[in-house]
């Protein structure tokens, strides 16, 4: 099954700004399909962060933004607070015959 | 506001199988499609399969084709996942996921449920 290839683990200071890559392939990413984001906080369920490569649904901070560059995209937190620290997830679509959608392998990110 | 709500904890014996459910309340699933995302333990998401209720189509994952199975009930907004063939390696949370479809290249997952856990052990 396709993933997508994120850093295991980002970190950073509070006020500081932090950023994770998300590299995609021809199926998904390369071949036009938008990237989005997710948050999971510990315990809990996923949660939409980001989506259409760099919108932010209703009551999402301003902290939190996306970018998106053929197969590599990023999502940049700036001035990172303690309740940002989560596990971060990309996700596409995949025109291959393994699985229509595609996760990234997941961002740790951890607040000093 | 519409919340998905998913049956609660399962205890499994290696291979049975395993039928999860979620529904939609407060709303329907109506013009959306519905996923199921798992997370093993410590580990991160994968998609396993997604159905769009208005014409009962699913589509599965390659690695879980043939022993997955998901359905969708309009008339009740409840979908339902059946994992056959369990092995340890299918111990984990089963979340049932509200997708969106904005646009042709713009495809991903506004809501989730907050997961099933599901252990198999003898």
């Amino acid at each position: 099954q396709p993933v997508l290839t994120q850093p295991p683990s980002v970190s950073g200071a509070p006020g500081q700004r932090v950023t994770i890559s998300c590299t995609g392939s021809s199926s998904n990413m390369g071949a036009g399909y938008d990237v989005h984001w997710y948050q999971q906080l510990p315990g809990r369920a996923p949660k939409l962060l980001i989506y259409g490569d760099k919108n932010r649904p209703s009551g999402v901070p301003d902290r939190f933004s996306g970018s998106r560059s053929g197969t590599a995209a990023s999502l940049a937190i700036t001035g990172l607070q303690a309740e940002d620290d989560a596990d971060y997830y990309c996700q596409s679509y995949d025109s291959s015959l393994s699985g229509l959608y595609v996760f990234g392998t997941g961002t740790k990110v951890t607040v000093l | 506001q519409v919340q998905v709500v998913q049956s609660g904890a399962e205890v499994k014996k290696p291979g049975s199988s395993v039928k999860v459910s979620c529904k939609a309340s407060g709303g329907s699933f109506s013009g959306y499609t519905i996923s199921w995302v798992r997370q093993a333990p410590g580990q991160g998401l994968e998609w396993m399969g997604r159905i769009i209720p208005i014409i009962a189509r699913a589509n599965y994952a390659e690695k879980f084709q043939g022993r997955v199975t998901i359905t969708a009930d309009k008339s009740t907004s409840t979908s339902y996942m059946e994992l056959t063939r369990l092995t340890s390696e299918d111990t984990a949370v089963y979340y049932c996921v509200r997708g969106v479809v904005e646009t042709a290249m713009s495809r991903y997952f506004d809501l989730w449920g907050r997961g099933t856990p599901v252990t198999v052990a003898s």
